[in-house]
């Protein structure tokens, strides 16, 4: 079992829809949960960073923690072309200092 | 700068030279990152440095990678004798500190190895 999972996709989701972008990890000691965008050819971009359950909003994106069912979810509302990218989960194991990354889903939103 | 600094861009090299590639992280960030992304693939974790602490190497592929860094500033990351399987995106990241903060990328070097 993958320490970070996600599924690879692609996720086609129309414009305008919501798109929702799930990850699973595996050590229950995980305190620290990022969403990162990658578009082609270009470096990775924090788009959120979340730490306690619940849900965090930031524009049109929400993420969502749930750490006693190890998972963090993306969601992306009024989905546009321009979102269409790879999104990376990466996951802080506790008393660790490094990321551990999924290997990423990608995202294509239709007009 | 505001943003990590990578050079240079793009380096195209023959099989069997050495290269250097260069990091600078945002000013303030005491940890830094090296990872190498490989076309279509994720991000492959290669060394991390925190202040004056002794660096994690764990995840340099082979002796032939090596880097360094001059205390809270710029790194350098070394390949010897560069092979073609060492083509890739190596990218840099910064935190300030380690653990719970968000890491910022460069742009990356693109290395080729023809």
């Amino acid at each position: 079992q993958k320490e970070v999972e996600q599924n690879s996709g692609p996720l086609s989701v129309p414009e305008g829809a919501i798109a929702s972008l799930n990850c699973t990890y595996s050590d229950r000691g995980s305190q620290s949960f990022f969403w990162y965008r990658q578009y082609s050819g270009k470096s990775p971009e924090l788009i959120m960073s979340i730490y306690s359950n619940g849900d965090k909003e930031d524009g049109r994106f929400t993420a969502q923690l749930n750490k006693a069912s190890q998972y963090v979810s993306l969601l992306i509302r009024d989905s546009q072309p321009s979102d269409s990218a790879t999104y990376l989960c990466a996951v802080n194991r506790d008393s660790n200092y490094q990321l551990i990354w999924g290997a990423g889903t990608k995202l294509i939103i239709k007009p | 700068g505001a943003g990590v600094s990578q050079s240079p861009s793009n380096k195209v090299t023959e099989k069997g030279k050495d290269v250097e590639l260069r990091c600078d992280p945002i000013s303030g960030h005491t940890a830094l990152y090296w990872y190498r992304q490989r076309l279509g693939q994720g991000l492959e974790f290669l060394i991390y440095f925190q202040g004056n602490s002794a660096p994690d190497k764990s995840g340099l592929p082979s002796d032939r990678f090596s880097a360094e860094r001059t205390g809270e500033s710029v790194s350098t990351l070394t390949i010897q004798r560069t092979q073609q399987e060492d083509s890739a995106v190596y990218l840099c990241a910064s935190s300030f500190g380690p653990s719970n903060q968000p890491q910022h990328f460069g742009d990356g070097t693109r290395l080729s190895i023809l």
